[in-house]
């Protein structure tokens, strides 16, 4: 079946600017999960949505992060007033449950300019 | 602090070889760990998970060994192939039942 998709796959933005991206879980999976992977790092968690509801924000650099799920399906990550420290891939994942393992998606690549 | 870390940052290999890729944690609450393949421009995959009440686990050509005791995971692949090549993380959960703590990963490069 279909695995996790994410959009746009690269996103080029000039600093100051807003963008969101955009992921598409597997379906039926209840968890979703967004990480922020820097140039040789390894994954930062940002957020994790049970359904629709986001019980741990706590990985959000700042409040210019914002997400959203809707449907139990489809996420947004929003980053308001982007800045260069912001570049970086997106990854998104989904799991059956949330003790199960995640799947992860393409990611989308932020390059603030 | 507590991290996750890998022991060596590279790892070359000859085709057909076994790989040993070495992880340490230091948080005595988790309890699932996760090893994850990364290649070029892609998404992690994963490889193989375990949980601690378990020492050693297999998947195919994959073998993943957990050390409490020291707090050491390893990830063994047999007949390494290039396809192989990639970056490993290891990922522990910390005690809680979603968020995964990754570690910075391990270049394995496999020459033909």
């Amino acid at each position: 079946g279909a695995g996790v998709s994410q959009s746009p796959s690269n996103k080029v933005t000039e600093k100051g600017k807003d963008v969101e991206l955009r992921c598409d879980p597997i379906s039926g999976h209840t968890a979703l999960y967004w990480y922020r992977q820097r140039l040789g790092q390894g994954l930062e968690f940002l957020i994790y949505f049970q359904g629709n509801s986001a019980p741990d924000k706590s990985g959000l650099p700042s409040d210019r992060f914002s997400a959203e799920r809707t449907g139990e399906s489809v996420s947004t990550l929003t980053i308001q007033r982007t800045q260069q420290e912001d570049s970086a891939v997106y990854l998104c994942a989904s799991s059956l449950e949330a003790r199960y393992e995640q799947y992860f998606g393409p990611g989308t690549r932020l390059t603030v300019t | 602090g507590e991290s996750v870390g890998l022991h060596l940052p590279t790892l070359s290999v000859q085709e057909g070889d076994n790989s040993i890729i070495n992880c340490a944690y230091s948080n005595s609450a988790s309890d699932y760990f996760i090893w994850y393949k990364q290649e070029s421009g892609k998404g992690p995959q994963f490889i193989i998970d375990i949980r601690s009440n378990m020492d050693k686990r297999q998947g195919q050509r994959v073998t993943v060994l957990l050390n409490k005791t020291v707090k050491h995971l390893s990830l063994q692949i047999a007949a390494t192939q290039p396809g192989d090549s990639a970056v490993y993380f290891c990922a522990e959960n910390r005690g809680s039942n979603y968020k995964l703590t990754f570690g910075k990963g391990t270049l394995l490069t496999v020459n033909p």
